[in-house]
């Protein structure tokens, strides 16, 4: 399973760092992304990092604000966004899928989500 | 940018038949996932590659993609099945993951 930390909330401009925990599988043998769910935007996908070397992709729309990061010792994968704003208001997943690059695998296991609340 | 249009809801009598499209240019290039979404759960898959059914999913749920159009369909749809459901691509000119905007099935 994968399980996530605890809600947020956050004002405007300051940053947020979520863990995902994973066990039960061979933690470097797959890839992790992170996805959000917001109620005007749907889901949206954040990046990727692969959990065998660190590799990371990022979105686009984000990629000047986020960091993923690992920690092999805890099997533990960080999601980091900064310069918080009202928009990035959603619910988050971390998502295991593939190894190698993003868009191989599907996505199989998901985290229980963590509610980040941006407002001042 | 790579686009997908989805419905943004789809209504059907419990027994019956429900379809859910998912429109972009050329998507039949490209391998569909179809995630199944409740209020306060974790996504899950409910079709992948296309026409793949996952462990655990009802053989109720079936899946196409053909030219333009991905279609998941719900065969003899009963109560449970009410949820929002999202198509999503790996959009390998943009290097990113894309989704749908999500169709709400309502039994």
């Amino acid at each position: 399973q994968l399980l996530q930390s605890g809600g947020e909330v956050k004002k405007p401009g300051a940053s947020v760092k979520v863990s995902c925990e994973a066990s039960g599988y061979t933690f470097t043998s797959y890839g992790i992304s992170w996805v959000r769910l917001t109620p005007g935007q749907g889901l949206e996908w954040l990046g990727w990092i692969s959990a065998y070397n660190g590799n990371t992709r990022y979105a686009q729309k984000v990629h000047d604000r986020v960091t993923l990061t690992i920690d092999k010792s805890t099997r533990t994968v960080y999601m980091e966004l900064r310069s918080l704003r009202s928009d990035d208001t959603a619910l988050y997943f971390c998502v295991r899928e593939s190894l190698a690059e993003p868009g191989i695998d599907v996505f199989d296991l998901w985290g229980q989500g963590t509610m980040v609340t941006v407002s001042s | 940018s790579y686009v997908l249009t989805q419905p943004p809801s789809v209504s059907v009598a419990p027994g019956k038949t429900a379809r859910v499209t998912c429109v972009g240019d050329n998507i039949e290039t490209k391998s569909v996932h179809w995630f199944q979404l409740r209020p306060g759960q974790a996504p899950v898959v409910v079709i992948s590659y296309d026409t793949d059914l996952p462990s655990g999913i009802p053989p109720r749920f079936s899946g196409s993609n053909f030219r333009n159009t991905a279609t998941l369909t719900i065969s003899e749809v009963e109560a449970g099945d009410e949820a929002d459901y999202f198509c999503q691509v790996w959009d390998s000119s943009g290097q990113s993951y894309v989704f749908g905007s999500g169709t709400r099935v309502t039994v």
